[in-house]
């Protein structure tokens, strides 16, 4: 059972768009950034978005996120075949001590 | 080039410890802490904890506590991660990460290593 709350699985068309939810709570997400993360089948995950909304470098602009609360989302526009990955939320716990993932939100463009 | 890279595969036994190691290169390897997350198959990504490599401070997630053990060399630039007293339920694909240099420790993981597979098997 992961400590931040994801959709096991999320889809779209080409060109649609999607968004994904990431819930955490007081202790992690309400108190620090939040980071996202793709992972392409087979590959390690890929840095993709920091401090709640900042793209990494490289990232496409298609790709944005935000974070209210204890929630974040990422929001991706336009979607290509390319994006079919896993994605997944991560942030620091102050009741942990240490960094809490998402179980991960398995995106399908049909 | 800026990169992370990782021991090979490993086949274990139960309760035989494992060390996956993790040589970085392009950047000053003590100016960034080294993370170690765990991938079992078909599930989500688990952190083990971080190393400070200027230092050699070390902060485990508390179900590893007792296992695993990081360890660093500075004069080769390699991180080592040992996990002990391995179950079954422990093969999984191990990763390091390097967290981004804001300071902050909750910042985000910007370059990972390969991965190293290790199997845990009777």
């Amino acid at each position: 059972q992961s400590v931040l709350t994801q959709p096991p699985s999320a889809s779209g068309t080409p060109g649609q768009s999607v968004t994904i939810s990431c819930s955490g709570r007081s202790s992690n997400i309400g108190r620090h950034t939040v980071n996202w993360y793709q992972q392409l089948p087979g590959t390690a995950p890929k840095f993709l978005i920091y401090s709640n909304d900042q793209r990494s470098s490289g990232v496409p602009d298609r790709f944005s996120a935000s974070k209210s609360g204890t929630s974040a989302s990422l929001a991706i526009s336009g979607l290509q075949s390319e994006d079919e990955a896993a994605y997944y939320c991560a942030a620091w716990d102050d009741n942990l001590n240490g960094v809490v993932f998402g179980g991960g939100t398995k995106l399908t463009v049909l | 080039q800026v990169q992370l890279v990782q021991s090979g595969a490993e086949v274990k036994r139960p309760w035989d410890s494992v060390t996956v190691s993790c040589t970085a290169s392009g950047y000053t390897f003590t100016s960034y802490f080294v993370h170690w997350v765990r991938q079992a198959p078909g599930q989500g990504l688990e952190w083990m904890g971080t190393i400070n490599p200027n230092g050699g401070k070390t902060t485990y997630a508390q179900r590893f506590q007792d296992r695993v053990t990081m360890t660093r060399d500075t004069s080769t630039s390699t991180v080592y991660m040992e996990l002990s007293s391995l179950r079954s339920d422990d093969t999984a694909v191990f990763y390091c990460a390097r967290l981004r240099g804001s300071g902050y420790y909750g910042d985000a993981f910007d370059l990972w290593g390969q991965g190293t597979v290790v199997t845990v098997s009777s």
